[in-house]
C-alpha cells in the first residue's frame, strides 16, 4: 500500500479564496482524521470519521471549515473563505479499529 | 509583531549516546500509547506502541516504558544516530475511542 496520500503537497492561495485539501486513506482502514499543525498550537485534531461518518468535529475552528468523506477511499477538507491565519500544515491520517494512525505527508497551506 | 511559537523541549545528544524522551499523560483511562517521530517536512511516523497491560516493550533500538501509577511514558533510543534527529510525540488513546491525543512533542538533536 502506498500509505495515506494527500494532495496537493503545497498550496498558496489568496485570502478569500476557497481551498480544498484531499486525502486517500489506506485501503481497509475505517477511521480517518484531519489534523492541523502550527508552531503556535502543535498538532490539533480537526475532525474524524468512522466508517465514512463524521463522529467528532469539535476541533473544526469555525464554519469556514468543512469536511466530507463520500466513500471509504476519499475525503476532503474545505476552507471557504480562507484567511491568513489558516496557514498551517494539514495532515490526514487513517487507522483501523483504534490502532495506530498512519499519517500522510501533509499539505502545507499558505494564505496570503 | 513578534510571533510566539511552541517552545518544544529539546534534547541534545552525541551520536552513539542513549536518548530518553519523556511524556506525561493526563487521562487515567487511556490504555493504548504510541510514540511517533516527525522529521522536518514529513508527517508523523509510527515508531512503537504499548498497551496498558504491559510496562515495557522493545523494538529495534527503541524501548517504550509505561508507568501507569504516575501516568508517565518514556521512549529510549539506543546508540542514537544523526538520522534520529526529529520531533518525537507521544499519543494516548482510550478503548472505545478512535482518536489519539497527542502531546506537544520533544525535539531530539543528535550531533555527529
Amino acid at each position: 500500500d502506498a500509505g495515506v496520500i494527500q494532495s496537493p503537497r503545497h498550496e498558496v492561495t489568496e485570502m478569500g479564496q476557497e481551498v480544498t485539501l484531499r486525502c486517500k486513506p489506506i485501503s481497509g482502514h475505517n477511521s480517518l482524521f484531519w489534523y492541523r499543525q502550527t508552531m503556535m498550537r502543535g498538532l490539533e485534531l480537526l475532525i474524524y470519521f468512522n466508517n465514512n461518518v463524521p463522529i467528532d468535529d469539535s476541533g473544526m475552528p469555525e464554519d469556514r471549515f468543512s469536511a466530507k468523506m463520500p466513500n471509504a477511499s476519499f475525503s476532503t477538507l474545505k476552507i471557504q473563505p480562507s484567511e491568513p491565519r489558516d496557514s498551517a500544515v494539514y495532515f490526514c491520517a487513517s487507522s483501523l479499529m483504534g490502532n495506530e494512525a498512519f499519517f500522510g505527508q501533509g499539505t502545507r497551506l499558505t494564505v496570503v | 509583531g513578534e510571533s510566539v511559537g511552541l517552545h518544544l523541549p529539546t534534547l541534545s545528544v552525541q551520536e552513539g549516546d542513549n536518548s530518553i524522551i519523556n511524556c506525561a499523560y493526563s487521562n487515567s483511562a487511556s490504555d493504548y500509547f504510541i510514540w511517533y517521530k516527525q522529521e522536518s517536512g514529513k508527517g508523523p511516523q509510527f515508531i512503537i506502541d504499548i498497551r496498558s497491560n504491559m510496562d515495557k516493550r522493545q523494538g529495534q533500538r527503541v524501548t517504550v516504558l509505561l508507568n501507569k501509577t504516575v501516568k508517565h511514558l518514556s521512549l529510549q533510543i539506543a546508540a542514537t544516530q544523526p538520522g534520529d534527529s526529529a520531533v518525537y510525540f507521544c499519543a494516548e488513546n482510550e478503548s472505545g475511542y478512535s482518536t489519539l491525543t497527542f502531546g506537544k512533542g520533544t525535539m531530539l538533536l543528535v550531533s555527529p
